[in-house]
């Protein structure tokens, strides 16, 4: 399985700032992507991180609110803008594993964010 | 449409005794991927197990097993002889093939296992 990091690892934050948060894997990989997790929900999906490209959305979520960058294939970052109290979640990264099946997916360690 | 329902929000059980975690999917695909993970107090998401659409077989690693039925279009988890350290949230997770290119995850809202000493 592919090794994931994620920085920070937490952090507090006022309303109506950014935040920046970086994933970095330990191999080449072709799919990274960027999920959410609110207080006592399930994950949801927010974007795939395309290397080169700019990022796919999933329904509900926009660019200029969650913007995305992926200049190669171990490394992407996804910025938080703007912030509110709402945006209190954990940021997860995942990434499609080394052999390419994008069925096996692996998840970093996730970012915990408190906007205050 | 796509979703997973895991119906039991929270569960406590005392160590040792065995457990079983519902899910329960729906989706219009024919070819489709079922996954749990497990989610520590620390937060990180833990791999569990994948099963593809095609293979019915169920499935035992250690004290986990895994009852996939088409049939019921349930896909459970069963921990025998839980332990503390089994103390997580646990999640069911479907993926299409057909409508999916991306390899998205659809998650259930997850089951709270809390195993008391």
């Amino acid at each position: 399985s592919a090794v994931i990091s994620q920085k920070p690892s937490r952090d507090i934050c006022q309303r109506g700032t950014s935040l920046t948060i970086q994933c970095q894997v330990d191999s080449q990989v072709t799919m990274m992507f960027w999920y959410r997790q609110q207080p006592g929900q399930s994950l949801t999906l927010i974007a795939t991180a395309n290397q080169g490209s700019e990022a796919t959305y999933e329904s509900g979520f926009v660019i200029d609110k969650f913007p995305i960058s992926r200049p190669n294939l171990t490394f992407s970052t996804l910025t938080v803008s703007n912030m509110s109290p709402e945006d209190s979640s954990i940021y997860l990264c995942s990434v499609v594993g080394p052999t390419g099946d994008r069925f096996e997916q692996y998840f970093g360690p996730g970012t915990r964010l408190t906007v205050t | 449409a796509q979703k997973v329902t895991q119906a039991q929000t929270e569960i406590s059980v005392v160590e040792k005794e065995d457990v079983t975690l519902d899910c329960v999917y729906e989706t219009r695909d024919t070819t489709y991927y079922l996954f749990w993970y497990k989610q520590p107090p620390s937060g990180e998401l833990v791999f569990l197990i994948r099963r593809n659409s095609f293979d019915e077989q169920n499935e035992i690693s250690g004290r986990y097993s895994w009852n996939f039925q088409k049939s019921t279009s349930s896909f459970n988890f069963t921990i025998t002889a839980s332990q503390v350290v089994d103390s997580a949230v646990y999640f069911c997770a479907l993926s299409e093939a057909l409508y999916n290119q991306g390899g998205k995850l659809i998650f259930g809202q997850g089951t709270e296992l809390s195993v008391k000493p």
